[in-house]
């Protein structure tokens, strides 16, 4: 099967700066991941996707990172403001299911 | 476009008694998962339907169960409830099958 954890249950960062979340997962057949964005009472929100075949992929101030060697992936987000205070997790799959990271809790300090 | 919706937002019952959760998918939507997201614990993958079949189940007891129906809407029933079944039951749906998954907000299911 698959497992997958998050570096850090916390962290802080100031307005303004850039935010890191790190993931990391056991199963070198999952070729497709996912962060998600869950504010609290709210159901997880689809913030970026990427698939095994590329390393980076960019949106709207967010990237991901993949790291297929070292089973890795991270989540990049760029001026980082209140609003993205949330839990961030990402959720790996291979083919069959979804497995799901318990998650970092992002507060950003105004 | 309306996302996915679940029914209801909070339900409250007793050790013993049956749950049923709805679930109505993105219009086009033909995948439809449920998850367990107990406290402090990340999502547990609990069901997946897909054109109306069971295609997977997680590692959940049997009293875990569901349907999905022609319109592709879904219910997740729940038998003989105990304490630790409290949690929120999220669902989700894909236009493809293992792909992007949206989530709904979710039913806050509490056993007394």
């Amino acid at each position: 099967g698959e497992s997958v954890g998050l570096h850090l249950p916390t962290l802080s960062v100031q307005e303004g700066d850039n935010s890191i979340i790190n993931c990391a997962y056991s199963n070198s057949a999952s070729d497709y991941f996912i962060w998600y964005k869950q504010e609290s009472g709210k159901g997880p929100q689809f913030i970026i996707d990427i698939r095994s075949n590329m390393d980076k992929r960019q949106g709207q101030r967010v990237t991901v990172l993949l790291n297929k060697t070292v089973k890795h992936l991270s989540l990049q987000i760029a001026a980082t403001q209140p609003g993205d205070s949330a839990v961030y997790f990402c959720a790996a799959n291979d083919g069959n299911q979804f497995y799901f990271g318990t998650g970092t809790s992002l507060t950003v300090i105004p | 476009e309306a996302g996915v919706t679940q029914s209801p937002t909070h339900l409250i019952k007793t050790r013993g008694q049956q749950a049923t959760l709805r679930c109505s998918p993105i219009s086009g939507h033909t995948s439809v998962y449920w998850y367990q997201q107990a406290l402090g614990l990340g999502l547990q993958f609990l069901l997946w339907y897909d054109e109306g079949e069971e295609r997977n189940r997680g590692n959940f007891p049997p009293r875990f169960s569901g349907r999905q129906f022609p319109n592709y809407s879904s219910e997740l029933n729940v038998n003989a409830l105990e304490l630790e079944d409290s949690a929120l039951y999220l669902c989700a749906s894909s236009l493809e099958a293992q792909r992007t998954q949206y989530f709904g907000p979710g039913t806050r299911l509490l056993v007394l």
